[in-house]
């Protein structure tokens, strides 16, 4: 199985300051069609996983513009431009490209 | 607008059975394939399953293979999952997933928590 490997664990962040977390796989994301099948999710305390972000940078629709995602091969970040109050939770990196789909152990954002 | 319902959980001794379903709405659900998607408490994501479209695939995460059972129902609109032999960890809230791209999900249900305990 691939192994998605994020960091840091934990990211204390300051409303209105930037933020990125770090994803990496063990192998190679691109696919036989050329996409690049990775995946981010935000877990809000006490609710379901929600979609930010797919095939790499691409955003789900609702998602503010502060989100973005980047990368490629087996390299990815997402980033926050400016944190708010309610994007505390924990995110995971998820890769879809080689079965099974696998996740990142998680980051938790916490505000300083 | 994509509702999933999960239902189902509960507290079960080791080694019974337990079937969770997952009901659908605000999509056509025949043109998607469906996913369980488990997370034990205070830990991370685990994928557990996957049925295609037209229930003709399933594949399943080796810790379940051979114990646990997708399948679905399109003109009820609804997916399942049947455990059987059910482990201490097996303990998790259980979610049901819509299928997007190749082997990823978009829409996630509130999920149903499943208890093994004696």
């Amino acid at each position: 199985d691939v192994v998605m490997t994020q960091s840091p664990l934990s990211l204390p962040v300051t409303l209105g300051q930037p933020a990125s977390i770090s994803c990496r796989s063990s192998q190679s994301l691109v696919y036989t069609d050329g996409n690049t099948y990775l995946s981010w999710f935000q877990q809000r305390p006490g609710q379901s996983p929600r979609r930010l972000i797919y095939k790499v940078s691409n955003r789900d629709s609702g998602v503010p513009d502060r989100f973005s995602g980047s990368g490629s091969g087996t390299d990815f970040t997402l980033k926050i431009s400016r944190v708010e109050a309610e994007d505390v939770g924990v995110y995971y990196c998820m890769q879809d490209t080689h079965r099974p789909p696998t996740f990142g152990g998680g980051t938790k954002v916490e505000i300083k | 607008q994509v509702q999933l319902v999960e239902s189902g959980g509960g507290v079960v001794q080791p080694g019974r059975s337990l079937r969770l379903s997952c009901a659908a709405s605000g999509f056509i659900f025949s043109s998607h394939a469906m996913h369980w998607v488990r997370q034990a408490p205070g830990k991370g994501l685990e994928w557990v399953a996957i049925i295609s479209h037209d229930a003709f695939n399933q594949y399943y995460a080796d810790s379940v293979k051979g114990r646990f059972t997708i399948s679905r129902d399109n003109s009820k609109n609804t997916l399942y999952l049947q455990m059987i032999s059910l482990r201490v960890e097996d303990t998790a809230v259980f979610y049901c997933a819509r299928g997007s791209g190749t082997w990823g999900f978009d829409q996630w249900g509130q999920g149903t928590l499943v208890t093994v305990s004696s």
